[in-house]
């Protein structure tokens, strides 16, 4: 059974770069898209990105410069960089399989952006 | 950006009993929603996508329906485990969610 498992600090300082990496147990990693989402304290879900089997990416747009998602296959993992957060930005990040309707989650991470 | 709009915010019913949750978008999506359901401090659920197909290993109690701009997901008798928050997700334009809603069981 695949399981997904979120890694990094979980305190930022702000202006500074959040880094987070999501590791996959079990086979077959190089056959799925995989997604990167997040949720601010007591808020909604909001999409940061996705990434293709074949290491191509796509970003939310009112995030784009901001965030880097990218692949490392040979350590069945992939990460999240996020530039120049703000308070803005702290939440509980979750990585997921799949680009569409994701459709199994890692257990999430709170990452809280203060200095 | 396509908004999601979710109601009830809140949804207090008995077990046993049918609940009917909405979600609108504000410009159609086709069949490209999907219903998750998540309960405290847990991860999101996937349960239903592309409208109407249910996600592997989710009860026949959950359904979906629905194309274009009005959606719509059934628990056709509630019981004691539901209570959760519900959000709908699209993926015709980006992805968005709605802004979810709670169903309570009394």
């Amino acid at each position: 059974q695949m399981l997904l498992r979120e890694s990094g600090p979980g305190l930022v300082k702000p202006s500074e770069t959040l880094s987070l990496t999501c590791v996959v147990s079990g086979d077959s990693f190089r056959r799925y898209d995989w997604s990167w989402i997040r949720q601010p304290p007591r808020k909604g879900l909001e999409s940061i990105g996705y990434l293709s089997s074949t290491g191509s990416s796509t970003n939310n747009p009112s995030l784009n410069s901001r965030v880097t998602i990218s692949l490392d296959t040979s350590k069945n993992q992939f990460s999240l960089k996020l530039t120049s957060v703000t308070a803005a930005d702290t939440a509980v990040y979750y990585c997921a399989r799949g680009a569409g309707s994701p459709d199994l989650w890692g257990q999430g991470i709170l990452v809280t952006v203060s200095s | 950006e396509i908004v999601l709009t979710q109601f009830p915010a809140t949804l207090s019913l008995s077990p046993g009993e049918r609940a009917t949750l909405s979600c609108r978008a504000s410009q159609s999506v086709g069949t490209y929603l999907a219903w998750y359901q998540q309960k405290p401090g847990q991860a999101p659920r996937l349960l239903i996508y592309n409208a109407y197909s249910r996600a592997t290993g989710i009860p026949a109690r959950f359904s979906g329906s629905g194309s274009g701009t009005d959606f719509t997901l059934t628990i056709s008798s509630l019981e004691p485990e539901d209570s959760a928050v519900y959000y709908c997700h699209q993926r015709y334009d980006w992805r968005t969610f709605g802004q979810g809603t709670k169903v309570e069981i009394k």
